[in-house]
């Protein structure tokens, strides 16, 4: 069973342009999170997708920050007129659902993003 | 969800047993005690959870305080593949949490 997918493993983007980050959750689970780890630092909880519907985005930057998660296809992170301080790893996990402690969630290897 | 505390690194020689400790002394009745760990360049990945009693799987075992104040993570015998960041977080089971707050953790270093 292939794991959580992430890709690309790195972008590189300048100052200003936009960045999409992709995650194809674990087969069967229709729960999406994405994390921000910046240097040195633990993960932060951006947002919580279920299929087509966004759950919580208490912790998304009200600007500039979009997330989606089709009925078809991965889900996308999208970040519009990147600045240096998006640079960090973005990390995708799914569960097989949600709700108390049972589900447990399933880390991809992230995206590295460097802004020039 | 309630907070953890950590020492911020740990090491340990190849093959000897680590503690690793976790205090979270304003822990709630459902809040359920979960451990991630992650490697080098890598996701997190889940370890064990537990809420009163003892755990054990195939990973390592967690020892609960009876006050449930505080935790341990017990890795039996450290490898080298051990190293990484490991993560203690509170999950709420009531209102079920969706995401997961990772503080500092405690780096963990493998001596050979």
């Amino acid at each position: 069973n292939a794991g959580v997918m992430q890709n690309p493993r790195h972008l590189v983007r300048r100052r200003g342009q936009e960045a999409r980050l992709r995650c194809s959750p674990m087969k069967g689970h229709s729960h999406v999170y994405w994390y921000r780890q910046l240097p040195e630092e633990g993960l932060k909880f951006m947002v919580y997708l279920q299929k087509e519907n966004i759950i919580d985005e208490s912790g998304m930057p009200k600007e500039r920050f979009s997330a989606e998660f089709p009925k078809e296809g991965p889900s996308i992170l999208r970040i519009q007129q990147v600045v240096r301080g998006d640079s960090a790893a973005y990390f995708c996990a799914s569960s097989l659902g949600a709700g108390g402690s049972s589900y447990e969630q399933y880390f991809g290897p992230g995206t590295r993003l460097t802004v020039t | 969800d309630a907070k953890t505390t950590q020492p911020n690194s740990m090491e340990s020689n190849e093959e000897e047993p680590v503690h690793l400790p976790c205090n979270h002394s304003t822990i709630s009745g459902t809040d359920y005690i979960h451990w991630y760990r992650q490697l080098p360049s890598q996701g997190p990945e889940y370890v064990i959870h537990g809420l009163t009693s003892n755990v054990n799987n195939r990973m390592a075992s967690l020892a609960i305080a009876e006050d449930r104040k505080s935790s341990t993570l017990i890795l039996h015998r450290a490898t080298l593949r051990d190293a990484a960041v490991y993560y203690c977080i509170l999950r709420d089971d009531q209102t079920g949490a969706n995401n997961l707050f990772f503080g500092t953790g405690t780096r963990l270093t493998v001596i050979p």
